[in-house]
C-alpha cells in the first residue's frame, strides 16, 4: 500500500521567514495530494491541494510543488505568521476502485516565533 | 451549514470494554471515514463507509468494526479496548466522487 514520509517533524521559524515541508510517496499511481492543518485542540482542515497533472499550484501565501518522478511533494509557506503555528499533515490517495484511502505523513509541527 | 459532528467529545474507558463513537456527516456528504490520531503516528486510516456498505479497511484488528446507517451518519465500534486503543478518533465525510476529506473534530478516548 501507499506510505507517505513527511520531513521534518518539528520546525521552528521568525515571524516573516518562509518554511517549508516536505514529504515523499511510494505509490506512482497516487495522483491527488493535499495538504492539512491541524491547530491545537481543533479539526485538521484542508489548506491545499494538487492533483497528478499539476506541477505546482499557489493560494495567497501557501504553494504546494510536485515533482512526480521523484515522488516527493512539498508545502512552501512564505511569509509566515504567528496563526500559522501548527500542525501540517501531507497526504496522498488515488482515486478509482473500490480501496480509496487517503495516506497520511506523520505531520510537522510549525512553531512561528513572533 | 453544519460541519461533521462526533460524539461524544471525550470518553475513559478500562480495558476490556467496549466503546461506540458517533459521527454526522456533512449534509449531502455520503462517505464517511474514520482515522485513528495516536501521539506521534499522524493520521492512521481505519475505514471507509459510502452508501451504507464498507468499501475499504486500514490494518487495524477486528474488533475495530463500524456500520453507516441510511441516513449516511456512521459508528464505530471498538471491543476488548486496549491501552493503546487511547487515542484521538477523527471521523471525516465527503461526496462520493470527491477526495476532499472534512473532518470533525474527534473522540479523545482514553483506555485506563
Amino acid at each position: 500500500g501507499e506510505n507517505v514520509e513527511q520531513h521534518p517533524s518539528t520546525l521552528s521559524v521568525q515571524e516573516g521567514d518562509s518554511a517549508v515541508i516536505k514529504c515523499t510517496y511510494s505509490d506512482s499511481a497516487s495522483n491527488y495530494f493535499p495538504w492539512y492543518k491541524q491547530e491545537l485542540g481543533k479539526r485538521p482542515q484542508l489548506i491545499i491541494d494538487i492533483r497528478s497533472n499539476v506541477g505546482e499550484k499557489k493560494d495567497q501565501r501557501i504553494a504546494v510543488t510536485l515533482n512526480k518522478t521523484a515522488k516527493h511533494f512539498s508545502l512552501h509557506i512564505t511569509e509566515t505568521q504567528p496563526e500559522d503555528s501548527a500542525v501540517y499533515f501531507c497526504a496522498a490517495s488515488k482515486r478509482g476502485g473500490s480501496n480509496y484511502k487517503l495516506t497520511f505523513g506523520k505531520g510537522t509541527l510549525l512553531t512561528v516565533n513572533p | 451549514e453544519a460541519g461533521v459532528t462526533q460524539s461524544p467529545t471525550h470518553l475513559i474507558k478500562t480495558r476490556g470494554q467496549q466503546v461506540t463513537l458517533r459521527c454526522s456527516p456533512i449534509s449531502g456528504h455520503t462517505s464517511v471515514y474514520w482515522y485513528q490520531q495516536a501521539l506521534g503516528l499522524g493520521l492512521q486510516f481505519l475505514l471507509w463507509y459510502d452508501e451504507g456498505e464498507e468499501r475499504n479497511r486500514g490494518n487495524f484488528p477486528p474488533r475495530f468494526s463500524g456500520r453507516q446507517f441510511p441516513n449516511y451518519s456512521s459508528e464505530l465500534n471498538v471491543n476488548a479496548l486496549e491501552l493503546e486503543d487511547s487515542a484521538l478518533y477523527l471521523c471525516a465525510s465527503s461526496f462520493r466522487t470527491s477526495e476532499k476529506l472534512f473532518f470533525g473534530s474527534g473522540t479523545q478516548l482514553s483506555v485506563l
